[in-house]
This record gives C-alpha cells, sequence and structure tokens, in this order.
C-alpha cells in the first residue's frame, strides 16, 4: 500500500514569514496526526483529526499554528509567522482509527529552516 | 503528565554486539508500547509494539522487547546487532483511553563494522 505522502521534503524561510505543509494519509485511515520533531528531541504531537474533526490540539500554538482536514483526506499545517524556534521536522501520521491500535504510519517529514 | 524516558542518548557498539535500550513511562494506568526506528533521512518505522499478552514482544529484523510491568520499562533487546541498525531508536506510549502517542527523546545507535 502507498505510505503517508508529505510534501515539500524541504523549506527553508525567514522568519515572520508563512510556510504550508500538506499530507495525504493513506487511503481508509480515519486518524491523521501532525507531529513536531525539533533536533535531539522525540516527536511531538501537535494536533489530531478523527475524520475532518479536531481530537486534541493542546499542545499547537494557534496564535501561529492552523490545521485542517478538509473532507476527511488531506491536511494542511501552515505556520504564520514563523519564528526562528519552529524550525523542526514536521511529521504526518495516520491510522485506522483513535488509539493507532493498528499502528501509526509515519510519513518522510518536512523539514523546515526558519532563518 | 504522562512522559517517556530513554536514558541512552548515544549508544556505539561493534558488529555483533548484543544491544539493550532502556524505556521507562510514567504512566500508572493501563498502556500500549511501542518501538519506532528511524533510519538515516527515512520516515519512522514500528519495530515492535505492546498491547496486552505475553510481555516479550518480538518485532522485525531480530529485535525483541520486554514490557515490565512493576517497572514501568519496555527495553528494546537485539543478541547481535548489524552495521545496517544504524539508526535513531524511539520509545512511545499511548494511554488506553486517550489518544495521544508520547515519545521519548530516542538514542542514536552507531554500530561499528
Amino acid at each position: 500500500e502507498a505510505g503517508v505522502a508529505q510534501s515539500p521534503r524541504y523549506k527553508i524561510i525567514e522568519k515572520r514569514q508563512s510556510v504550508a505543509f500538506w499530507c495525504n494519509p493513506i487511503s481508509g485511515h480515519a486518524t491523521l496526526y501532525w507531529y513536531q520533531q525539533i533536533l535531539g528531541q522525540g516527536p511531538k504531537l501537535l494536533i489530531q483529526f478523527q475524520n475532518n474533526g479536531v481530537v486534541d490540539d493542546s499542545q499547537l500554538p494557534k496564535d501561529r499554528f492552523s490545521a485542517e482536514r478538509l473532507k476527511g483526506v488531506d491536511s494542511t499545517l501552515k505556520i504564520q509567522p514563523a519564528k526562528l524556534e519552529d524550525s523542526a521536522v514536521y511529521l504526518c501520521a495516520s491510522s485506522l482509527e483513535q488509539a493507532g491500535a493498528s499502528g501509526y504510519t509515519f510519513g518522510s517529514g518536512t523539514r523546515l529552516t526558519v532563518v | 503528565a504522562q512522559s517517556v524516558s530513554q536514558h541512552n542518548h548515544h549508544v556505539i557498539l561493534s558488529e555483533a554486539a548484543s544491544l539493550e535500550l532502556g524505556c521507562n513511562y510514567s504512566y500508572g494506568g493501563t498502556v500500549n508500547l511501542f518501538w519506532y526506528v528511524q533510519y538515516p533521512g527515512q520516515h519512522l518505522q514500528l519495530l515492535l509494539k505492546y498491547f496486552s499478552g505475553d510481555p516479550l514482544v518480538k518485532g522485525i529484523k531480530g529485535f525483541e522487547a520486554e514490557f515490565i510491568k512493576s517497572k514501568f520499562s519496555f527495553n528494546l533487546r537485539k543478541p547481535s546487532v548489524q552495521w545496517s541498525d544504524t539508526a535513531e531508536y524511539f520509545c512511545a506510549v499511548t494511554v488506553v483511553g486517550f489518544q495521544k502517542l508520547v515519545f521519548g527523546t530516542g538514542t542514536r545507535l552507531l554500530v561499528s563494522p
């Protein structure tokens, strides 16, 4: 089966600019996750969708980050305006159901560098 | 708050050496446990997972992990590592009834040929 697709793979922007990342989960996976992985740290959950509804966005910095999952399939994550500390790899993952009993499948990530 | 600790940040081994990576979690309720591996330049891949039953779990590529509930631990083991095992390893936990998958900080393993 096709994996979780993410684009772009790399992005370099200046601080205060905006950026958007795209994720296409595995077909049929109802649950979609966005994680932020800062260098030297483990991935941190930013937001979780169940179909097109938000289940958990408690760690999403809502003053600058936003995410949507229209039609319950693809998702976009946006940062506006970006800060230096947003430099990280942004990972998208999907699972068949909540709590990922069948496991989570991760995409290759988007590496963001804010200069 | 739920947290996951991986004590070894960097491990260097020679080929054929045995491996054990530590993982401890802080939550006292029923948990699901995972080990993920990230090879250089690649995405996270599931090595193995524990949900219930036999606490000794066997995964892909000869890896296994043992869930010891009394110690809140889920250590990863491999009897003989290969150069191709060079990667970063992440322990992760979800609490049953909650959806959030919480990762440890990772252990970077370097296997020298």
